[in-house]
């Protein structure tokens, strides 16, 4: 089954605004990464949460994991045009099979 | 190190011909999964594999599909008389053994298109 649903599944905004992307997934996890992807190439990795920790920052970018809620945010802040891409969440599920599951991504637009 | 290989980018088939993608993975990583893209949709899992070994097939097609990983040489998905429904990107990624599937490495795919 599809795990990691991103919401919303298209967004645009201006040139300076933030961006908060949100992804939900089903069971247990160890940890959850996002990823990027321009149309057409392949995905970039942009930053992995640990199941046991809560908020994590990487240059513009803010994640948060709420393991209650199994739910997750990603936060752009002061979005550049170059962010124009689509951006998906990937869990780690705890045992069972290890692979990356993926979700339906969210499709940003920055608008200049 | 130049990152996990796919080709070709770019492959074209008829409807009924069989489709061979390649991958090869990051130098010492000796794990490799395969993931299908359908338009404007996020990834699915295919398929995990080590040298020689399959460890998870649960997301590939029962029919027309198989994928290998041997001893040398590339990964290779392979598809039997492909249909138009294949169409997609299939995306490789790699790692070396991480219980946290920390460190995996995606290739650039390959877009199959088929006629």
């Amino acid at each position: 089954s599809q795990q990691g649903e991103e919401d919303p599944q298209a967004l645009s905004i201006q040139e300076g605004e933030n961006a908060t992307m949100n992804c939900s997934y089903k069971t247990s996890i160890n940890n959850l990464q996002w990823y990027r992807q321009n149309s057409g190439r392949g995905l970039v990795h942009l930053i992995l949460i640990r199941s046991n920790e809560r908020e994590k920052h990487s240059g513009r970018l803010r994640v948060t994991l709420d393991t209650s809620k199994k739910s997750s945010s990603l936060l752009i802040t002061a979005s550049r045009a170059a962010d124009t891409a689509s951006y998906f969440c990937a869990s780690w599920r705890q045992g069972g099979s290890e692979k990356l599951v993926f979700g339906k991504g969210t499709k940003l637009t920055v608008n200049p | 190190n130049a990152g996990v290989m796919q080709n070709p980018r770019h492959l074209v088939r008829r409807r009924g011909q069989e489709a061979r993608l390649r991958c090869s993975p990051m130098k010492g990583h000796s794990h490799v999964y395969w993931y299908r893209q359908l338009p404007e949709e996020g990834l699915k899992f295919m398929v995990y594999l080590q040298k020689e070994n399959i460890i998870d097939e649960s997301g590939m097609p029962k029919e027309r599909f198989s994928a290998e990983f041997p001893k040398e040489g590339p990964s290779i998905l392979r598809i039997q008389q492909v249909v138009r429904g294949d169409s997609a990107a299939y995306f490789c990624a790699s790692s070396l053994w991480d219980s946290t599937g920390n460190g995996y490495t995606f290739g650039s795919g390959t877009r199959l298109t088929v006629v």
